[in-house]
């Protein structure tokens, strides 16, 4: 199974800073025939279900902020979150879909400092 | 727009067993690949499984905790996906979320499944 570790585990950042959440990979999430990465990434605030922020590890989703933007390939994603609203606190989570069993990364908490 | 509402959710004992439903709307659904995942309270994201399309196969796949427990079905008529869990163990305890394709756009608010005695 491919495993998704995310770091940090939690993030503090002041209002209109720059957040950056980390997601790494057991193995290659590339796939060289389609020159995709396989990889989207999660906004969950609390009581909510999760919302699709970014797919094909950079793609954002129709509606999402551009203050979002997801980076990397291969095995070494970013989800940068720039210029930090009140409104983005929440638990943030990537997720390869290379490869069955798909698989979650651990979250990563962002708060305001 | 695509609409996700999951239902069948519930207090059930440990060892019994439940089915939730999802009706899908605003997708081809016949042509998805229909899944489930759960979130444990205060925990993060867990993939369960998912089944294909009947044109790619109509297979499904599990993950590691709940195969040969957990199973998926399908109705293309009603545009509804199912979740038959047995076996039931307090750890499956989770808001349960359908999803539609291999990135999950729309989510339901999810159907909560306590298990405990």
């Amino acid at each position: 199974d491919i495993v998704m570790t995310q770091s940090p585990d939690s993030l503090t950042v002041s209002l209109g800073e720059r957040a950056t959440i980390s997601c790494k990979s057991s193995q290659t999430l590339f796939y060289s025939s389609n020159n995709k990465n396989y990889l989207a990434w999660y906004q969950q605030k609390p009581g909510q279900p999760p919302k699709l922020l970014i797919y094909w590890a950079s793609t954002r989703e129709s509606g999402v902020p551009d203050r979002f933007s997801g980076s990397g390939s291969g095995t070494d994603f970013t989800l940068t979150i720039s210029g930090l609203q009140a409104e983005d606190v929440a638990v943030y989570y990537c997720q390869q879909y290379y490869n069955t069993p798909w698989t979650f990364g651990q979250g990563t908490k962002v708060e305001i400092k | 727009e695509v609409q996700l509402a999951e239902s069948g959710g519930g207090l059930v004992k440990p060892g019994g067993s439940l089915r939730l439903s999802c009706a899908a709307s605003g997708i081809t659904f016949k042509n998805a690949w229909m899944g489930w995942v759960r979130q444990a309270p205060g925990k993060g994201l867990e993939w369960v499984g998912l089944i294909k399309s009947k044109n790619e196969g109509g297979t499904s796949v599990y993950a590691a905790p709940v195969r040969g427990r957990f199973s998926i079905s399908r109705d293309d008529e009603k545009n509804t996906v199912y979740l038959l869990m047995n076996s039931l163990k307090s750890e499956d305890t989770a808001v349960y979320y359908c999803t539609a394709g291999s990135w999950f756009g729309p989510w339901g608010q999810g159907t909560l499944v306590t298990v405990s005695s």
